[in-house]
């Protein structure tokens, strides 16, 4: 079955940097699109970022372009999300997921449980 | 402000009905399909709906979704307690060019 593991996740200084790492399992990690989604405390899901099956195309919500890129390594079946100039509002659960279809077809089926991600001085 | 909308809150009584609403526009849910998800916070959201009717195997046909022009509507029917949980409609948006979440409706079973 598919597995997704999020990991990195920790407390930061605003300004830092820190990396998060998706360990995937299950499934042909290089035939899908995956995304990162996160979840800030007491607010809603929201998506972050998101990149091709082959690594090509990356999109990105407005907020974290520039600070954000998002990654993967299909030699290990794994997805990065590195974060810079981290801000307060950057604080959240940070879940990555399996995308299927494509842009306007496209939604998430498989889910990880999420790393915390907290920016704090 | 999230760039789609959907009530905060609904709630029905065991074995009721209930439907969610997501309201959007032409950018979005006017030209793209759209998919449902239910969340309890701290665990991995779980897919209900995707392209706009169609439900993964594993979800009872309890779950439907349904969409006309800009508005998208999850249904519930036959409420268990089990059903409590945050849900989220979620399409891609040609305008930002990027996928966008409904703000979320919290269902409570009374």
């Amino acid at each position: 079955q598919v597995q997704l593991m999020e990991s990195g996740g920790g407390v930061v200084q605003p300004g830092g940097s820190l990396r998060l790492s998706c360990a995937a399992s299950g499934f042909t990690f290089s035939s899908n699109g995956m995304h990162w989604v996160r979840q800030a405390p007491g607010k809603g899901l929201e998506w972050v970022a998101g990149i091709w099956f082959d690594g090509s195309k990356s999109y990105y919500v407005d907020s974290v372009k520039g600070r954000f890129t998002i990654s993967r390594d299909n030699s290990k079946n794994t997805l990065y999300l590195q974060m810079s100039s981290l801000r307060a509002e950057d604080t959240a659960v940070y879940h990555c997921a399996r995308g299927l279809g494509v842009l306007s077809d496209g939604y998430w089926d498989s889910w990880g449980q999420g790393t915390l991600v907290s920016v704090s001085s | 402000q999230s760039v789609l909308t959907q009530p905060p809150s609904v709630s029905a009584a065991p074995g009721q009905k209930v439907t969610i609403s997501c309201s959007g526009s032409s950018s979005n849910i006017g030209n793209s399909y759209v998919s449902w998800y239910q969340h309890l916070p701290g665990t991995a959201p779980k897919l209900l709906i995707y392209e706009n009717n169609k439900r993964p195997s594993g979800i009872p046909d309890r779950f439907s979704g349904s969409k006309s022009g800009t508005s998208a509507t999850l249904g519930i029917t036959g409420l268990q307690t089990g059903d409590e949980a945050d849900y989220y409609c979620a399409t891609w948006d040609s305008s930002l060019s990027a996928w966008v979440f409904g703000g979320g409706t919290k269902l409570t079973v009374l």
